[in-house]
């Protein structure tokens, strides 16, 4: 069935450092949302992209949606130890019928 | 965030006891999903309701039997469950079933099976 691939699976940062997890999808998808769950939380929707190329930013966030659609990405500038969690992109199928979601991003940043 | 609850938040149950999990959404949302959530791997969604109706089963063990009295409702009912079913049962609603809506999540229930 279609698959969503995120990497990578996990990242440690220092604080003030960036970092970047990405979405892959063998299909072209119809848009890809972004979802962030704290340690021992939920998740919590960020954003959703739809156009192909689209870029999108929330303060020290910028994600980006390929022109083929059927990649994305998230790059957080100078992390700081809130952004800890796990990033989950999930992809809705051409139909738009179902999101898939991908397995997530842990980051982890220490001060 | 109270837009989703969910009830209990933790549960232990034996592999022949007979449980129910509860959702419940105040966001006026038309569609509500049943995801599992294990170590390692990605959300599984197990079960679609629109307006009350199932819309999907992504081939769940009748071992998981779910229901939707109204679109503010959502049970899974859980019999016989194996050790492999313990993990975070997450709860979600949108305002429509089709893809892009924004799925809004619960909690979860954390479920151990002993």
């Amino acid at each position: 069935g279609q698959q969503v691939m995120q990497i990578p699976q996990y990242q440690h940062v220092q604080e003030g450092e960036d970092f970047t997890t990405y979405c892959n999808s063998s299909t072209t998808l119809s848009n890809i949302q972004w979802y962030k769950q704290r340690p021992g939380g939920h998740p919590v929707f960020l954003i959703q992209l739809v156009k192909s190329g689209e870029v999108k930013k929330q303060k020290r966030l910028t994600f980006q949606f390929g022109e083929a659609k059927k990649n994305s990405s998230l790059h957080i500038t100078a992390t700081q130890t809130t952004d800890v969690g796990t990033y989950f992109c999930a992809g809705g199928n051409q139909a738009g019928t179902a999101l898939i979601f991908g397995k997530g991003t842990t980051l982890s940043v220490s001060s | 965030e109270t837009g989703v609850t969910q009830t209990p938040r933790h549960l232990v149950m034996g592999m022949t006891n007979k449980k129910s999990l509860k959702c419940e959404q105040h966001l006026g949302h038309n569609a509500m999903y049943w995801y599992k959530q294990s170590a390692k791997k990605p959300l599984e969604l197990m079960f679609v309701y629109n307006f009350k109706e199932q819309t999907e089963n992504n081939s769940v063990p009748s071992r998981f039997s779910p229901e939707c009295p109204n679109s503010s409702h959502l049970f899974l009912h859980l019999h016989t469950l194996q050790p492999e079913d313990s993990a975070l049962y997450l709860c979600a609603s949108s305002q429509e079933w089709r893809v892009p809506y924004e799925q809004y999540f619960g909690p979860g229930t954390r479920l151990t099976v002993t």
